[in-house]
C-alpha cells in the first residue's frame, strides 16, 4: 500500500527558532493534511491542503502541497514551548478509496 | 461542542479476555473511523463507517476484532479474545464528509494494555 515518509523523526530546538518538517510519498495524493498530537490526546487538525502548489498559513504555521502531489512541508516560525508535541502529515488518494494515510510523525521538543 | 467521546480512557485486561471500546461521534457527522496507534506502526485505520454502514474493514487485523455502529451516535470496537500484541491506543474519529474532504475530529483515545 501507499507509504508516507515523514522527516525528521524528532527535533530538539530552542524557543524562537523556526522549524521545518516534510512528508514524501512514492505516489500521488489528492489531499495533504497536517495534525498535531499532544500527550494523552487525539490528533488535532492544523492545516488542510487540497490543491497542488497550495500554500496555506495558520498563525505561525505554514504548509504547502507540493507541485508533484507527492510531498508536503510544514513550517513553524518562532517556536514557543506549547508547540511541543508530535506532528503528523496525512495524505488522501482517491485511487485508494479515499483512505487517509498517516506519516510516522515528527516529535518536536522546544527548550525555553 | 462535546467532541468525540471515547470510553474507557484506560483499559487493562488479561490475555484471553474480551475488550469493548466505545465511541460517541460528534452529532451530525456521517463518517466514523477507528484507528490504532502504536510506536512501531503509527496510526493505522482499522475500519470506517458511513451512515452507520461499514465501508472498509480491510485494516482490521484479524477475526478477533469486530466493530459495530448500531446507530448514528454510538459505535463499539470489540476484541475477543485479546492478546498482548493488541496493546495500543485506540482512537475513534468522526467527520462530516469523507476522509480528507473535511477534518477528522479525534477522541482522546483508549489506552489498552493486555497482560
Amino acid at each position: 500500500g501507499q507509504q508516507l515518509n515523514q522527516s525528521p523523526q524528532s527535533m530538539f530546538i530552542q524557543e524562537g527558532e523556526d522549524v521545518s518538517m516534510n512528508c514524501t510519498s512514492s505516489s500521488i495524493f489528492n489531499t495533504w493534511l497536517w495534525y498535531k498530537q499532544d500527550p494523552g490526546e487525539g490528533p488535532v487538525l492544523l492545516i488542510a491542503l487540497y490543491k497542488a502548489g497550495e500554500l496555506t498559513s495558520n498563525g505561525r504555521l505554514t504548509a504547502q502541497f507540493g507541485i508533484t502531489r507527492k510531498d508536503s512541508f510544514l513550517n513553524i516560525s518562532a517556536s514557543i514551548p506549547s508547540d511541543v508535541g508530535i506532528y503528523f502529515c496525512a495524505g488522501q488518494s482517491f485511487n485508494q478509496g479515499g483512505k487517509l494515510i498517516f506519516g510516522q510523525g515528527t516529535e518536536l521538543s522546544v527548550k525555553p | 461542542d462535546a467532541g468525540v467521546i471515547q470510553s474507557p480512557r484506560h483499559e487493562v485486561t488479561e490475555m484471553g479476555q474480551e475488550v469493548t471500546l466505545r465511541c460517541k461521534p460528534i452529532s451530525g457527522h456521517d463518517y466514523l473511523f477507528w484507528y490504532r496507534q502504536t510506536m512501531m506502526r503509527g496510526l493505522e485505520l482499522l475500519i470506517y463507517f458511513n451512515n452507520n454502514v461499514p465501508i472498509d474493514d480491510s485494516g482490521m487485523p484479524e477475526d478477533r476484532f469486530s466493530a459495530k455502529m448500531p446507530n448514528a451516535s454510538f459505535s463499539t470496537l470489540k476484541i475477543q479474545p485479546s492478546e498482548p500484541r493488541d496493546s495500543a491506543v485506540y482512537f475513534c474519529a468522526s467527520s462530516l464528509v469523507g476522509q480528507g474532504r473535511s477534518p477528522l475530529h479525534f477522541g482522546n483515545g483508549t489506552r489498552l494494555t493486555v497482560t
